[in-house]
């Protein structure tokens, strides 16, 4: 069965540092993964997803995520952290029967 | 905004009653999902419909059930509510159902059983 595991439950980054929030994946053929990001009280946010091509994906606000097919894996990643990007943060798969399934959540706290 | 529409927005009801929470999906997508969120459990994926048929369908209870009319809204009704169904309910649309197809949010609805 397809899965994501995001092995962090909450990553503390120093505002202006670059930010890294992890995620692995299994799947069986063709992995479709997305990012998002949910603030208080909000809705999920789609930030980026990975279909096909360049394993460097860029999204939204700034963010990007690295697809990496031999370590099973596609972090979260952005240069430069803003306070204003402290949120929770799902990584998830479309599986074969074509439902979204979503990692546990990272908690992401940037720092002033 | 998500384009995505969710009613009730918060809904306190006691335990035993049934609640029917309703879900717009953006213009023009055909696919509606709904999604569990529980502190404890994450986002759990509870069911899927595609142009008023279900498509694909998750850890939902059988004290739940949802369906996708004609026009496209969907609907999620919770019976025999139990303190323990107390939860951020989502409701997501895409425009297909297929695999590069992301889906897009609406702000819940929080259920509160007491």
């Amino acid at each position: 069965a397809q899965s994501v595991a995001q092995p962090e439950d909450q990553v503390n980054v120093a505002e202006g540092n670059p930010l890294t929030v992890k995620c692995t994946y299994s799947v069986s053929g063709n992995p479709y993964l997305f990012w998002y990001v949910q603030y208080p009280n909000r809705g999920l946010q789609f930030l980026l997803k990975y279909i096909t091509g360049d394993n460097l994906v860029k999204g939204s606000y700034g963010f990007e995520a690295e697809f990496n097919k031999s370590q099973t894996s596609f972090h979260l990643k952005k240069p430069s952290a803003l306070v204003s990007d402290s949120a929770l943060y799902f990584c998830a798969v479309r599986d074969g029967n074509d439902k979204i399934i979503f990692g546990k959540g990272t908690r992401l706290h940037i720092l002033p | 905004d998500s384009g995505v529409t969710q009613t009730p927005k918060h809904l306190i009801t006691a335990t035993g009653q049934r609640v029917t929470l309703r879900c717009s999906p953006r213009s023009g997508d055909l696919s509606v999902y709904w999604y569990q969120q529980s502190l404890d459990q994450g986002l759990q994926f509870l069911i899927q419909y595609y142009n008023g048929e279900e498509r694909a369908k998750g850890n939902i209870l059988e004290r739940f059930s949802a369906q996708q009319f004609p026009d496209l809204h969907s609907e999620l009704n919770l019976s025999s509510l139990e303190l323990g169904d107390s939860a951020l309910y989502f409701c997501a649309s895409s425009a297909t159902h297929t695999s590069g197809t992301e889906a897009f949010f609406g702000q819940g609805t929080r259920l509160t059983v007491v």
